[in-house]
């Protein structure tokens, strides 16, 4: 199974800041990579899908970086409702897998 | 708007049978580019696919579970439905039901329902 590391596994932030996340697979996984929103109690949200292709409706200021084994999620100027858990996944092969998730707190 | 929405019990006794539906609305079940999934969410832990299944009955499973997992589909009643026998505490879990996009390379899960809490405890 390809594993998928993410760091870091919880961060703070206030509304405004540009938050970074990071997802490492342990194996090139080219860029099948996705990357969810999860808040408690709601369905997970899509945000970006094969690396860096936005999501219908998901602002803008999310994006998606990277290719082989490294990838990052950016937040620019994060908004209140944005605090919530990120995870990634990857779809290169099955099982699909998913990182352990990125908490991100309000300051 | 498609949507997805998890039903079934919330309490399995150790050794029981776990037994969820996913119904799908506002959309078909049967699309060509789309299989249906069941991921979970253990408390403390990262997301974990468990299967997925085509609207044909096709399935492919989560080696960790396959031994113990069925997945089905009823395209009549636009459901889809998971059995995970012989539980224990470890099952305990967020179960989510997804669809699952796939194109000649990418696939990603799109929309998910809410999700269901099944504890196991005696």
């Amino acid at each position: 199974d390809i594993q998928m590391t993410q760091s870091p596994s919880s961060l703070s932030a206030s509304v405004g800041d540009r938050v970074t996340i990071t997802c490492r697979a342990s194996q090139s996984i080219s860029t099948y990579l996705n990357w969810y929103q999860q808040k408690p109690g709601k369905a997970p949200k899509l945000l970006i899908y094969a690396a860096s292709s936005l999501q219908s409706g998901v602002p803008s200021r999310f994006s998606g970086s990277g290719s082989g084994t490294d990838f990052t999620l950016t937040i620019n100027s994060v908004q209140p409702e944005d605090f919530a858990t990120y995870c990634c996944q990857q779809s290169y092969s099955t099982p699909w897998t998913f990182g352990q998730g990125t908490k991100v707190e309000m300051k | 708007q498609l949507q997805l929405q998890e039903s079934g019990p919330g309490l399995v006794k150790p050794s029981e049978t776990l037994s969820l539906t996913c119904t799908v609305s506002g959309g078909s079940i049967s699309g060509s580019n789309y299989y249906w999934g069941w991921i979970r969410l253990p408390p403390g832990k990262g997301l974990e696919w468990i299967g997925s299944v085509f609207h044909s009955g096709s399935t492919y499973y989560n080696p960790s579970l396959k031994s113990r997992v069925t997945i089905s589909v009823d395209t009549s009643k636009s459901q889809f439905s998971l059995r995970l026998n012989s539980v224990t505490a470890a099952d305990t879990a967020v179960y989510y039901c997804a669809r699952l996009i796939t194109t000649t390379t990418v696939s990603w899960f799109v929309p998910w329902g809410q999700g269901t809490l099944v504890t196991v405890s005696s």
